[in-house]
């Protein structure tokens, strides 16, 4: 399994402002995934994260307002912009694990953000 | 969009008793993987299912899946206080994307 961490793993933030959210990941991956979780609902992918190319953001998330960093195979970053209160949710990174057994995506342990 | 749905929305048992939690998916899938969340936190990964796969086990865990039916199911055997957690299915599509579309969630409450 993969060794995942992000920072930080709470804040509560004014709106108007922005959160950068870093994921730190234990060895070199290809994708990294980032989701949102708002109170009491599921998981939705807001971009996937390849190293040296523009993200890739699902449909009703824009680079403006969630800008994405890849710089390298184990780390990225992903900003909140001109948050809102309807931004507060849990964030999570996650990488997707392949080998010939099995393509398990592992997640971090999340960022619970607040905005007031 | 989500493609999954889970029910039920929330399920409460008595300790020792036996869990069942339902998935339904939309569109086909390359496999089906089930997660647990205490408390939102992160997720922790449980079990995968291919789509060429019917029934799997890990521990007093059992996936079952049915492709023709577009559902899975997680049992879990003889559940535990710390069992206490939400339940997610996870499906990854057809065509080689690594993208996982969620289902809703069951959150379980397993009571001593």
């Amino acid at each position: 399994s993969a060794v995942i961490s992000q920072k930080p793993s709470r804040d509560i933030c004014q709106r108007g402002t922005s959160l950068t959210i870093q994921c730190q990941v234990d060895s070199q991956v290809t994708m990294m995934f980032w989701y949102r979780q708002q109170p009491g609902q599921s998981l939705t992918l807001i971009a996937t994260a390849n190293q040296g190319s523009e993200a890739t953001y699902e449909s009703g998330f824009v680079i403006d307002k969630f800008p994405i960093s890849r710089p390298n195979l184990t780390f990225s970053t992903l900003t909140v912009s001109n948050m809102s209160p309807e931004d507060s949710s849990i964030y999570l990174c996650s990488v997707d694990r392949r080998t010939v057994s099995t393509d398990t995506q592992y997640f971090g342990p999340g960022t619970r953000l607040t905005v007031l | 969009s989500q493609q999954g749905e889970e029910d039920p929305q929330a399920l409460s048992i008595q300790e020792g008793e036996n869990a069942t939690m339902n998935c339904s998916y939309k569109t086909s899938i390359n496999n089906l993987q089930w997660y647990r969340q205490n408390s939102g936190r992160g997720l922790v990964h449980l079990i995968l299912i291919r789509s060429n796969e019917r029934e799997k086990h890990s521990g007093r865990l059992r996936v079952t899946l049915d492709t023709s039916k577009k559902s899975s199911s997680l049992l879990i055997t003889a559940s535990r206080a710390a069992d206490t957690a939400s339940y997610f299915c996870a499906s990854s599509t057809q065509g080689g994307s690594e993208k996982l579309v969620f289902g809703k969630g069951t959150k379980l409450t397993v009571n001593p």
